[in-house]
């Protein structure tokens, strides 16, 4: 079965660009969440989407925003872009089995750099 | 204020040598995931722990869960280059599907 996918891998912008990032989840998952990795963060979750639905946000900017497609694909975007959204971005994952058991499976990330 | 306590952040040791690596939190968790991460690549599931005082093994990988669900701890035994990474515990809490990532130990293992 093909693991998560993210589009594109790397990519540069410059500030005040927007950008948007795409994500495949596992073939069935229905569930898929995004997060951001920075050297100083860790990582930090961004929101998380169930059948179409935005299910849970963290404490980002309204600059940060996403969607799903009823084929389970997600995408984010991320306008007026800043140097400090620099970052490694990640997309996971999971069968949305139960909360109490909730698994995710990352793709390899797309690294984003903002000039 | 970190919700996910990682203790060591840095372990630098020689191949065979065992390692200890601590999750802990003052907060109750539904489950506790462990992962583990290489340059450039995202995070892969090692284990996942749901009941108090659980313990699972991976080959050479040990975790433990907490009695009370508020602490996990990953012991590595007579580790390999390979083991090389950055080692992340997540936790799931409350009635939530966002995971809460810990600050990460990043393990060198030198030949």
């Amino acid at each position: 079965k093909a693991g998560v996918t993210q589009t594109p891998r790397y990519l540069i912008k410059t500030r005040g660009q927007q950008v948007t990032l795409s994500c495949s989840p596992i073939s069935g998952h229905r569930s898929v969440s995004w997060y951001q990795q920075t050297p100083g963060q860790g990582l930090q979750f961004l929101f998380e989407y169930f059948s179409e639905t935005q299910r849970n946000k963290g404490n980002f900017p309204g600059r940060f925003s996403g969607r799903q497609f009823s084929n389970s694909r997600s995408e984010m975007n991320v306008s007026t872009l800043e140097l400090g959204d620099s970052a490694l971005y990640l997309c996971a994952s999971s069968l949305d089995r139960t909360f109490s058991y909730n698994e995710q499976f990352f793709g390899p990330g797309t690294r984003l750099t903002v000039l | 204020t970190q919700l996910l306590e990682q203790s060591p952040q840095f372990l630098s040791i020689q191949e065979g040598e065992n390692l200890t690596v601590y999750c802990n939190s003052s907060s109750v968790f539904s489950s506790l995931q462990w992962y583990r991460q290489e340059p450039g690549e995202g995070p892969v599931l090692l284990v996942t722990v749901v009941t108090g005082g659980e313990v699972k093994k991976l080959k050479r990988l040990t975790f433990q869960f907490g009695d009370a669900r508020k602490d996990s701890s990953l012991h590595i035994t007579a580790a390999q280059p390979g083991d090389t990474g950055l080692y992340l515990c997540a936790a799931s809490m409350d009635s939530s599907y966002k995971l809460i990532f810990g600050s990460g130990t990043r393990l060198l293992v030198r030949p």
